[in-house]
């Protein structure tokens, strides 16, 4: 199994909801990612686990909250999120976490287009 | 930190003839350099990577070149062929499990 799982693939959300997304990977990598992607613009990392600790967080705003709760699964909870918030968000892994490893290629998935209205 | 700056933001080449992006950073500890390609609506994928150690790398159609003096690396694609058409993403990383800085990306149109 060479893939990133991410779920829901849409999601559309009012102000006021509380959602999750989530993101699977059973490649035994011991880093992952959130990103959020805007249309025509780079993927801008949020969070980053390594060993399923919180090793970066890009100073994002706390209606994002992320959790890892094993070594194959990553979760972000969504609560009381803006309609600026709308994007792409994308899961990725890397075989090795900080420190421990030559830099290797990471592994996307599909990711979740969010919108909030 | 790390700042990856693109070029050029968008590129319309004919079919068969040779594409080149170029980025460049700024943190001299960056020593991994990856090329994804986007498509519309998908996810991007990893198409050649380079370290701090090699100056070139090739595969088929496509190869990066790194000059770590000058903190440039390119991306060439030769014989380009109308799937090649996506957005393009240079990235700079200092490691495993740390930030990779991506460039704005680059447009890339192949004219069958």
């Amino acid at each position: 199994d060479t893939e990133v799982t991410q779920t829901p693939k849409h999601l559309v959300m009012g102000m006021t909801n509380k959602k999750s997304l989530k993101c699977e990977q059973h490649m035994g990598h011991r880093a992952m990612y959130w990103y959020k992607q805007k249309a025509k613009k780079p993927p801008e990392l949020m969070f980053v686990y390594s060993y399923e600790k919180l090793s970066i967080n890009e100073s994002v705003p706390s209606r994002f909250s992320p959790e890892c709760p094993n070594s194959s699964l990553l979760n972000l909870h969504l609560h009381a999120l803006q309609p600026e918030d709308s994007a792409l968000y994308l899961c990725a892994s890397s075989l090795h976490a900080a420190g421990r490893g030559n830099t290797g290629e990471l592994f996307f998935g599909e990711g979740s287009r969010l919108t909030v209205l | 930190g790390e700042n990856v700056e693109q070029h050029p933001s968008t590129l319309s080449v004919q079919e068969g003839d040779s594409a080149v992006i170029k980025c460049t950073y700024s943190d001299s500890a960056s020593n991994y350099f990856p090329w994804y390609k986007q498509e519309l609506g998908k996810r991007p994928q990893l198409i050649i990577d380079i370290r701090s150690n090699v100056g070139e790398k090739k595969d088929q159609r496509i190869a990066v070149t790194l000059n770590k003096t000058a903190k440039h690396f390119s991306l060439h694609i030769t014989e380009t062929q109308p799937e090649d058409s996506a957005v393009y993403f240079c990235a700079a990383s200092k490691g495993a499990g740390n930030q990779f800085y991506f460039g704005t990306g680059t447009s890339l149109t192949v004219i069958p």
